[in-house]
């Protein structure tokens, strides 16, 4: 079964420092997602990516945030300066289609996962 | 914005008996879908709903859309202790791709 897939799996770093989380999402998905989940706490929308492009992102995703397709597998999520509140599981996805109500629209894979820990 | 509540937080239940998880979202939804992680892992896809008052079933899991395309439920038969995990509702708004995920519950099964 086509997965996607994450790295690295955990990632401690200091406060301030660049952090870079690699994704590798489905090869025939289009949209691409950075999810986040605090430790027990629910998973919260970070941005949407298609067609090369942020197609939407929410509050948490400031200035400190910013995403890549770098080449033709590859999804990058980059935390500029990290804070100590960023420590959470990052979660990539993606999903084949979008759409409104059809059946099969805004599935998401889910990767397993890059937990962050800033000290 | 789009808030997605679920009800109850916590639930800790006998194994054999029933569980049902509630989702009320504060707009209409295009479709609502459900995932499931267990404890350390990741979010996994269990099925969607698109029809008002869809009702889906998987095995010992009901899954139910509300009529007006705003709040679902999840109901497990005769719990075992596979279903221990976190159920998440999720929820999408017409025309957007963006999937809100709701509070959660967490089930934990008493052997």
């Amino acid at each position: 079964e086509p997965e996607v897939t994450q790295t690295p799996s955990h990632q401690v770093t200091q406060m301030g420092q660049e952090v870079i989380l690699r994704c590798v999402p489905i090869s025939n998905h289009l949209y691409f997602y950075w999810y986040r989940q605090i430790l027990g706490q629910k998973v919260e929308f970070l941005v949407s990516f298609y067609n090369n492009e942020i197609s939407e992102k929410s509050e948490i995703f400031d200035d400190q945030f910013s995403v890549e397709r770098p080449d033709g597998s590859n999804f990058t999520l980059k935390i500029r300066s990290t804070k100590l509140e960023d420590s959470a599981m990052y979660f990539c996805a993606s999903s084949k289609v979008v759409g409104q109500t059809y059946s099969g629209a805004n599935v998401l894979t889910f990767g397993a996962g890059s937990r962050l820990t800033v000290l | 914005g789009q808030q997605v509540m679920q009800i109850p937080q916590y639930q800790h239940v006998q194994e054999g008996e029933d569980f049902t998880t509630y989702c009320n979202s504060s707009t209409t939804l295009s479709n609502i879908q459900w995932y499931k992680q267990r404890p350390g892992g990741h979010p996994v896809f269990l099925i969607q709903l698109v029809k008002s008052g869809e009702v889906k079933k998987q095995k010992r899991l009901t899954f139910q859309f509300g009529e007006a395309k705003k709040n679902s439920s999840l109901h497990i038969t005769a719990t075992q202790t596979t279903d221990v995990g976190t159920y998440f509702c999720a929820g999408t708004n017409f025309g957007n791709e963006k999937l809100t995920f709701g509070t959660g519950t967490r089930l934990t099964i008493i052997p």
